[in-house]
């Protein structure tokens, strides 16, 4: 059973159009997010969305949105897309707002390699 | 604001050598800390956690990780490398507490076995 599942794994498209990555998981976390991996494998929080509140990085476009129709999924939806958005996109989860360490012990899916041409 | 510096973006270890992934926090606050690995075009795996409790923490796979306030560092060893060890290895900390429980992550430490 995967516990953290992203689809589609590999995204090939061009700049300017319009992409979505889906997220499910089935741990019954109530926290998930999204992280870009860059090209020299850097990792950085992009969202948190944690029993319907986000927390949005200033630092990302608002060109990205990320979408929540239910605890469970947390979907990416990537407007005009450009050349640097390039990269390994990483769903998580945990178990947020339930308090202690745990809010932070994270689990990641396989990641969705986006690549704009 | 919470943050991780590993130490060396390359390691090469014979296999059966002594593995020592080196991570140093700057926290705030008391911070939790994190091991993850990513074995190619895969995503990340914990391979262990500290979370106040015991300074010295097992993990998966023989590893282990000691938290030393005092050197503000929590350095990742493993006795003894496999093949299979070789990965690209992530310290983390947990983030402000505005960050929805986000992690802020090191920039990764590419571990190489050889025979």
């Amino acid at each position: 059973d995967t516990a953290v599942s992203q689809t589609p794994k590999y995204l090939v498209t061009q700049m300017g159009n319009d992409k979505s990555i889906k997220c499910e998981q089935n741990l019954g976390h109530d926290t998930m997010y999204w992280y870009k991996q860059d090209s020299k494998k850097f990792l950085k929080i992009m969202f948190s969305y944690n029993n319907k509140e986000l927390i949005i990085n200033e630092t990302v476009p608002n060109r990205f949105s990320p979408k929540s129709p239910d605890k469970a999924h947390l979907n990416l939806h990537i407007n005009s897309l450009e050349l640097g958005d390039s990269a390994v996109y990483f769903c998580a989860s945990s178990h947020g707002a339930s308090g202690g360490p745990s809010s932070y012990e994270q689990y990641f899916g396989p990641g969705t390699r986006l690549t704009v041409t | 604001a919470q943050s991780v510096t590993q130490l060396g973006s390359h390691v090469s270890v014979s296999e059966g050598a002594l593995v020592l992934l080196r991570c140093n926090y700057s926290s705030s606050v008391p911070p939790y800390l994190f091991w993850y690995v990513q074995y190619p075009n895969q995503g990340l795996q914990l391979l262990l956690k500290y979370t106040s409790a015991a300074t010295l923490v097992k993990g998966i796979n023989g590893f282990e990780a000691e938290f030393k306030k005092s050197e503000t560092s929590f350095h990742l060893t493993k006795p003894s490398a496999h093949m299979s060890d070789a990965a690209e290895y992530f310290c983390a900390v947990s983030g402000a507490s505005n960050s929805g429980y986000a992690l802020n992550f090191g920039k990764g430490t590419s571990l190489l076995v050889t025979p």
